[in-house]
């Protein structure tokens, strides 16, 4: 059973513009959440999709948003990029409401210059 | 507010036991949880324990939750050179949501 995938691994942007993060769940899961670490906030949730509706959202600006599809691969945007940003971008894929575990990808190492 | 916090290093020698506390902030939290983070890689779920529990062991991994305080602890017996990592605790609040507020982290070292 393939894990969560996260695609790219690694990515270099320029201040100023926008980047797309992918994470396909685990096949059956409808539930994708994503989630920023940096060394200085830690983990921090961003938001979580349950099919195709975003249920839940963390306290981050307007630049950030993500959606999902109707085969539950989630995608998250972030426009007008700051040097801030610069962060590992994890998802994370669950069954849905009721279920216990989460199942993270590897993540995706976004540095802003 | 929403602070977990973990003490930020623990130093172990080879095949001692490692002990890792964390301290959450809500006691309607439902589930917490147990992560180890290798460098370079995501979150790998350890164990997860449900709050009407005091206790959950699995095989090196015992996990004692003290909901008066609080206070959750994670248990590593005879810890090897590849528990060395960064350990992380995290609250779910309620089953509606898949938020989980994680704690700061733990560097764990384990010493030959």
């Amino acid at each position: 059973k393939a894990g969560v995938t996260q695609t790219p691994r690694y990515l270099i942007k320029t201040r100023g513009q926008q980047v797309t993060l992918s994470c396909s769940p685990i096949s059956g899961h409808r539930s994708v959440s994503w989630y920023q670490q940096t060394p200085g906030q830690g983990l921090q949730f961003l938001f979580e999709y349950f099919s195709e509706t975003q249920r839940n959202k963390g306290n981050f600006p307007g630049r950030f948003s993500g959606r999902q599809f109707s085969n539950s691969r989630s995608e998250m945007n972030v426009s007008t990029l700051e040097l801030g940003d610069s962060a590992l971008y994890l998802c994370a894929s669950s069954l849905g409401d009721s279920s216990i575990g989460y199942t993270f990808g590897s993540g995706t190492r976004l540095t802003v210059v | 507010g929403e602070d977990v916090e973990q003490s930020l290093f623990l130093s172990v020698r080879e095949g001692d036991s490692s002990v890792i506390n964390c301290t959450y902030t809500d006691s309607s939290s439902t589930y917490l949880y147990w992560y180890k983070q290798e460098p370079g890689a995501g979150l790998q779920l350890l164990t997860y324990i449900f709050s009407n529990m005091d206790m959950k062991q699995d095989q090196r991994l015992t996990v004692l939750l003290n909901k008066k305080d609080k206070h959750l602890s994670l248990r590593i017996a005879d810890t090897q050179t590849g528990d060395s990592a960064i350990y992380f605790c995290a609250e779910r609040k309620d089953g509606a949501t898949n938020k989980l507020i994680f704690g700061t982290g733990t560097l764990l070292a384990v010493q030959p």
